[in-house]
């Protein structure tokens, strides 16, 4: 069975620099997406990038970027420029292509130092 | 534009109560999703539907049911509940099984 693994239960920066959350998973899959979502203390689940397996480029959006290493099954996501707003629980997520379920970590709690 | 709506925000239930957690979504979206999410875990799928009419099961769906009887809305029941239904419950939606999904605010309930 598919698997995602957060090996950092809480992780913390100082505002303006630059820190990488981790995430391993566990399939015999080929073709799937990962992603990461952002969990504010609002509740509300945000999506903050995807990755499609069969794109060898890693995905990047505007501060948030990730380094997807397929044959390491890992796929870590990397703040640059922390502000304070990124505060939040961060999940990594998995799915295969041809099945609707997500498979989620336990998540990291990333604390923003000012 | 309110997208996922749910309600209650919060609810306490005894042992052995039924309750609906209520969502609606304002995006014509297709699928809709019920995940819990317990503390210090991942989300599980409980139930989702690709549209009005068609649910399915998902990895934990023990000790609930669903419906969908419009595109707009799809709520969980909970017909006798337990302890270990204690937990934050997520509705989602999409407009495609490869698009991104939509949260929800979450209700946390808690059984006792």
């Amino acid at each position: 069975a598919q698997t995602v693994t957060q090996s950092q239960p809480e992780m913390s920066v100082q505002e303006a620099e630059t820190v990488t959350l981790s995430c391993t998973y566990d399939t015999s899959e080929s073709d799937y997406y990962l992603f990461w979502y952002k969990q504010p203390p609002s509740r509300q689940m945000i999506l903050v990038i995807r990755q499609e397996a069969y794109k060898q480029q890693n995905a990047t959006e505007n501060r948030f970027s990730v380094n997807f290493q397929k044959a390491a099954k890992s796929f870590s996501l990397k703040i640059s420029d922390s502000q304070l707003g990124d505060a939040a629980m961060y999940f990594c997520a998995y799915r295969e292509d041809s099945n609707y379920q997500l498979i989620w970590g336990a998540g990291t709690k990333l604390i923003i130092k000012p | 534009n309110a997208g996922v709506t749910q309600t209650p925000k919060f609810r306490i239930l005894k042992i052995g109560q039924s309750m609906t957690l209520q969502c609606t979504q304002d995006m014509n979206h297709n699928y809709m999703y019920w995940y819990r999410q317990d503390p210090g875990m991942g989300l599980k799928l409980i139930y989702y539907s690709v549209g009005a009419g068609i649910t399915d099961k998902g990895e934990v769906p023990n000790g609930y049911n669903v419906s969908r009887s419009t595109t707009e809305d799809f709520p969980l029941r909970l017909e006798l509940a337990a302890p270990s239904q204690t937990s934050v419950y997520f509705c989602a939606s999409s407009d495609g099984y490869n698009s991104p999904l939509h949260f929800g605010n979450g209700t946390r309930l808690t059984v006792t």
